[in-house]
Order: C-alpha cells, then sequence, then structure tokens
C-alpha cells in the first residue's frame, strides 16, 4: 500500500477484556515496529519485527502483550485483559529491512487509539 | 546503549522568525539521528535524517538540521517560522554500532507554538 495502514482507528474496550491491533505495513518493508504514546507523552517502543521474527521484544510491558506477524506483512498486536493504564496511542511503523544499512527510514502509522474503561 | 534528549518542553516563536528545536544524543558508534513531527491526532511524519556526509542536512517543509559531533548535537531548524508549523517535534536516534537494537529511540518530543 502507499502507507502503513493500522485498524482500528479507535477502539473504546471495558477493562478485563481483550483486543488485538492490526497493522499493514509499506509493501516491501521487511522491518516492522510497534511503538505506544500515552497521552501527552513520547514514544515508548514495544516490539520489532524482521520478516516474521521478532529480535527484540524488550519493550512489552507485561506478559498480558503480545504480538505476531504472518507473511512477512501483517502483524497483530494482542492486550489480553486489558487494564485502564493500557489507554494510549499504539503506533506501527515499517522500514526497509536492516541487512546492510540501519539508517533506513521508518513511517509510521496514523495509530490506533485505545481507551480503556 | 543509545539515548536522544530534548531539553525544551516548548517552543515559542513568532511567525516569520527563524526557529530552533534541540536535540541531543548519546550513543557508542556513530549515530543515525532522525526527525519526525506529529500534528495533532494524528502519527509521525518524517522531516529529515544525517545518516552520513554533510553536517547540514534539508528536509521536508523548509525544514533543516544540523549535525556538530563535537557537541553531540543535532538541532532542527527554519529559517521563517510558519503558524502551520505549530506541532509536536520528536529527535530519535541509532546506534550504527548496536546491531542488535534496531529499533530508534525517540526524545520526549518539543511542542512548537508559532504565534502569528
Amino acid at each position: 500500500g502507499a502507507g502503513v495502514s493500522q485498524s482500528p482507528s479507535n477502539k473504546v474496550t471495558e477493562k478485563g477484556k481483550d483486543v488485538e491491533l492490526r497493522c499493514d505495513p509499506i509493501s516491501g518493508h521487511t522491518a516492522l515496529y510497534w511503538y505506544r504514546q500515552s497521552l501527552g507523552q513520547g514514544l515508548e517502543f514495544l516490539i520489532y519485527f524482521q520478516g516474521n521474527s521478532a529480535p527484540d521484544k524488550s519493550g512489552l510491558p507485561s506478559d498480558r502483550f503480545s504480538a505476531e506477524r504472518t507473511g512477512g506483512s501483517v502483524s497483530t498486536l494482542t492486550i489480553q485483559r486489558t487494564q485502564q493504564e493500557d489507554s494510549a496511542v499504539y503506533l506501527c511503523a515499517s522500514s526497509l529491512g536492516l541487512s546492510r544499512s540501519s539508517g533506513n527510514t521508518i513511517y509510521f502509522g496514523e495509530g490506533s487509539w485505545l481507551t480503556v474503561v | 546503549a543509545q539515548s536522544v534528549a530534548q531539553p525544551e518542553d516548548q517552543v515559542n516563536v513568532a511567525e516569520g522568525n527563524p526557529l530552533t528545536v534541540k536535540c541531543t544524543y548519546s550513543v557508542s558508534g556513530n549515530p543515525y539521528l532522525f526527525w519526525y513531527v506529529q500534528y495533532p491526532n494524528r502519527g509521525l511524519q518524517f522531516l529529515l535524517k544525517y545518516i552520513t556526509g554533510d553536517n547540514l542536512v534539508k528536509g521536508s517543509y523548509g525544514f533543516e538540521a544540523e549535525f556538530n559531533k563535537s557537541q553531540t548535537s543535532f538541532h532542527l531548524k527554519k529559517p521563517s517560522a510558519l503558524v502551520s508549523d505549530s506541532a509536536l517535534y520528536f529527535c530519535a536516534v541509532r546506534d550504527s554500532m548496536d546491531t542488535g537494537r534496531r529499533a530508534l529511540t525517540f526524545g520526549s518530543g518539543t511542542r512548537l507554538q508559532v504565534q502569528p
């Protein structure tokens, strides 16, 4: 696609429910990233995929958070048993593979706004 | 380890005046440096990056940034600010030596307010 696509754009869920957030990266981009941005705050790294594997998942805040990527394309971030502190914007980004240059630009989607009530 | 600091939470400037948004970084190897802009309720948009070469990098919307290795800085600049430049600006870094850490590390962001 032309850009990184995320869905849903907005999600309101009840505390304790599970949510799934989807990311469709730019066509041909093998690297995919998830970040979290709490209201008015900076960006918190969650997980990075190269192809279907996740070499760096150091930013996942708890075992309630998981992510997968299939076919080297679409990724899903799942939050189980949501808590109010999970309310944030979840940003997905993608870039070309990093085999040679880690200076490749990362392009962001518009984000999925999650509110846990 | 890689880190980046944006010392100003907010920068205020009058329209038509030059603007500077500050960024300093810390890496073990050579830095790859990026600037992004975020408009209200939107994702991040790429502005410019420094990988190697000329220390002055030109980017989108008339913005430029100067890489200063001795001061470990990468300040964002624009000669003449527009009201439409008002947004949240993020500096980001990746350490060329840290092959296990592929993601960008972002600063806390600086809110730019341009007054008419």
